[in-house]
């Protein structure tokens, strides 16, 4: 059973840049969730797709959307970077089980540096 | 905007003492979660408490939920250089997850 992986580990963008994060979910988890983490403050709910439509929305502006595929991975993606946008982008998996999320299964996360 | 308070933010403690980290709400849970985050790493759950009053034992880690299910504790007895780490409360309930600000833990040896 592979973990959640997340690519890539580190980047640099400049301001007005896009990205895209990418993410691979835990086998058998259909719902991934999304969290910004600032340095020193706990991760900030983005959005959480399930069965490749999001499932909820975080207080994030439209610049920041996703996707989840047919296999349950999924991306990130945030358009005209701001500098504030420096951050670790974590995802979660999990099994989605009623109304109730349960465990999340983190991966060890994307850096992003907004010069 | 962080809807649970963990206190405190940092502590810095000596390998062997105890140590207790708080969580608190002004809303009631449905259910709450310990994490812990470990410098270059994800946050991995260490446990969910449902019932107001549980107690949960993980080897050295002791958790307790508040009666009223609005607050928790997590205490460490004789702690380990191990422990050192960032430790998250979060209420969970429908689609989403929300964590706390966390306390940061170091432990000298």
């Amino acid at each position: 059973e592979t973990g959640v992986t997340q690519s890539p580990t580190h980047l640099i963008k400049t301001r007005g840049q896009q990205v895209t994060l990418r993410c691979s979910s835990q086998s058998g988890h259909n719902t991934v969730s999304w969290y910004q983490q600032a340095l020193g403050q706990g991760p900030q709910f983005i959005f959480q797709y399930y069965r490749e439509e999001e499932n909820g929305r975080g207080n994030f502006p439209p610049r920041f959307s996703g996707l989840q595929f047919p296999n349950y991975s999924s991306e990130l993606n945030v358009n005209a970077l701001e500098l504030d946008d420096s951050a670790l982008y974590l995802c979660a998996s999990s099994l989605a089980l009623g109304s109730n999320t349960g465990e999340l299964f983190f991966g060890e996360g994307s850096r992003l540096t907004v010069l | 905007t962080q809807l649970l308070e963990q206190s405190p933010q940092f502590l810095s403690i000596q390998e062997g003492e105890n140590l207790t980290v708080y969580c608190n709400s002004s809303s009631v849970f449905s259910s709450l979660q310990w994490y812990r985050q470990e410098p270059g790493e994800g946050p991995v759950l260490l446990v969910t408490v449902v019932t107001g009053g549980e107690v949960k034992k993980l080897k050295r880690l002791t958790f307790q939920f508040g009666d009223a299910r609005k607050d928790s504790s997590l205490h460490i007895t004789a702690a380990q250089t191990g422990d050192t780490g960032l430790y998250l409360c979060a209420r969970t309930g429908g689609f989403k997850t929300i964590f706390g600000a966390g306390t940061r833990l170091f432990v000298k040896a």
